[in-house]
């Protein structure tokens, strides 16, 4: 139990186009779920948390405008990279927890992303 | 501020030979201390959560224990499989956010 996936699990994109990252809970109702980012050799970065319904919340310095989050629905959150420049590259690992799991989060399997 | 500090950064074991990972931590008010396994390109794997000073779990060759100032990863034995990334992270009282640490590179020599 407790599985999240993400799709896609790598994407290419030119830049100034806009990418989509799709974050789901497979067996269970994800009250709340977080955005990260990761770079080579380094610990996950919060960048916002998305409450089914409700607009995300962002971590300071992570541009809303930027990056769009919505989470429709308890099993469903996207992130919309807006206008993608090469320094957005990164791996995107998203996460989700419900109150059923004792408020753990579990962890997709990450998205990189490449802008070119 | 809510701080995690991990020790050392990377370790390489003999595969047997047994170590521990260290997590210090300072939070206002902790909800919890997670640690995770991270393989490179992939997302974390959920390992253990401690609520308490002086709870303990395990798994396999892994063994978490919690302090209130720290908490350890014992490696009994470790397989060269157990090569990861070890995260640790801490959820405060005021949110449900997970304030990560920068983590130990675990590499275990057959």
């Amino acid at each position: 139990g407790a599985v999240v996936s993400q799709h896609p699990s790598w994407v290419i994109c030119k830049s100034g186009t806009s990418v989509k990252i799709e974050c789901r809970s497979l067996d269970f109702q994800a009250t709340t779920m977080f955005w990260y980012r990761q770079f080579p050799k380094q610990s996950l970065m919060l960048m916002a948390t998305s409450n089914e319904g409700s607009k995300a919340t962002y971590e300071q310095g992570v541009e809303k405008d930027k990056f769009l989050i919505n989470h429709a629905s308890l099993t469903l959150s996207t992130l919309t990279v807006t206008s993608a420049h090469p320094e957005d590259s990164s791996f995107y690992i998203c996460s989700a927890h419900g109150q059923l799991l004792s408020y753990e989060q579990y962890f997709g399997p990450g998205t990189r992303l490449t802008v070119t | 501020e809510d701080q995690v500090t991990q020790s050392p950064e990377a370790l390489r074991l003999q595969e047997g030979e047994s170590s521990s990972l260290n997590c210090s931590y300072t939070v206002s008010g902790l909800r919890g201390l997670f640690w995770y396994r991270q393989d490179p390109g992939k997302g974390p794997e959920f390992l253990f959560t401690l609520y308490s000073a002086g709870e303990e779990k395990e798994k396999e060759r892994l063994k978490a224990t919690l302090t209130k100032k720290e908490s350890f990863l014992h490696i009994t034995a470790p397989k060269p499989e157990d090569s990861a990334t070890y995260l640790c992270a801490v959820r405060a009282d005021s949110s449900y956010k997970l304030i990560f640490g920068s983590g130990t590179r675990l590499l275990v020599r057959p």
